[in-house]
């Protein structure tokens, strides 16, 4: 196993467009959470799921995002109708329920112009 | 105000020395991590604490439950230890990480 694997790893896009990206967990882990990271914070929950079931969205998860699961494996984060604002790192992590040890992807970074 | 607080925010110092990082959260947590962040994003775990004491190499990881108080010391340091490390805390109930805002440290040869 490879680890956690993002892609893309950088995607720029003009205001208004859909982007969408996935996230590859490591393939014995269960759970795999969303985070964002803008400049010069500490990343942002956003969502995660138990296999395919979304449990837990963070109102920083406005209309414009989802995130799906389909098959308890891969997960994918769409953003519609990009703006300025959602600029930034975006992180998957994964783990396995009942253990605290998170495993991070590289990150997606989005710039939105 | 964030649930996790990191000390100090920026660290510059020379090769060699010995550094700390602290971290503070205010409520009863499952475990805490360790993550050090370099340029480009990526994010890896050193360590997951719930109790005591861990060392890696040159890295130390301490934790005291009764004060809600974690530190991070690097030995020896050197310029590839320049990054950006990050207290994460797991709530009691909850599955999530919380946090802190990371410490920039830079490793001056």
């Amino acid at each position: 196993d490879t680890g956690v694997s993002q892609n893309p790893r950088h995607k720029i896009t003009k205001r208004g467009q859909n982007v969408t990206f996935r996230c590859d967990p490591i393939s014995e882990h269960n759970r795999l959470y969303w985070y964002r990271q803008t400049l010069g914070q500490g990343p942002e929950f956003l969502t995660y799921f138990q296999n395919e079931a979304q449990l837990e969205k963070s109102r920083l998860l406005s209309d414009r995002f989802s995130a799906e699961r389909p098959k308890g494996s891969f997960s994918t984060l769409e953003i519609q109708r990009t703006e300025q604002g959602d600029s930034a790192m975006y992180l998957c992590a994964s783990s396995l329920e009942g253990f605290y040890g998170y495993t991070f992807g590289s990150g997606t970074r989005l710039t939105v112009v | 105000k964030n649930e996790v607080e990191q000390s100090p925010q920026n660290l510059t110092a020379q090769e060699g020395e010995f550094i700390t990082i602290n971290c503070s959260y205010s409520v009863g947590i499952s475990a805490l991590h360790w993550l050090q962040q370099h340029p480009g994003g990526g994010i890896v775990s050193l360590f997951m604490l719930s109790s005591g004491k861990k060392k890696h190499g040159r890295l130390i990881a301490t934790i005291n439950i009764q004060e809600k108080h974690s530190s991070l010391h690097i030995t020896a340091s050197h310029p590839r230890d320049s990054a950006v490390y990050i207290c994460a805390v797991i709530h009691f109930g909850n599955e999530k990480l919380t946090f802190g805002t990371g410490t920039r440290l830079t490793i001056i040869p």
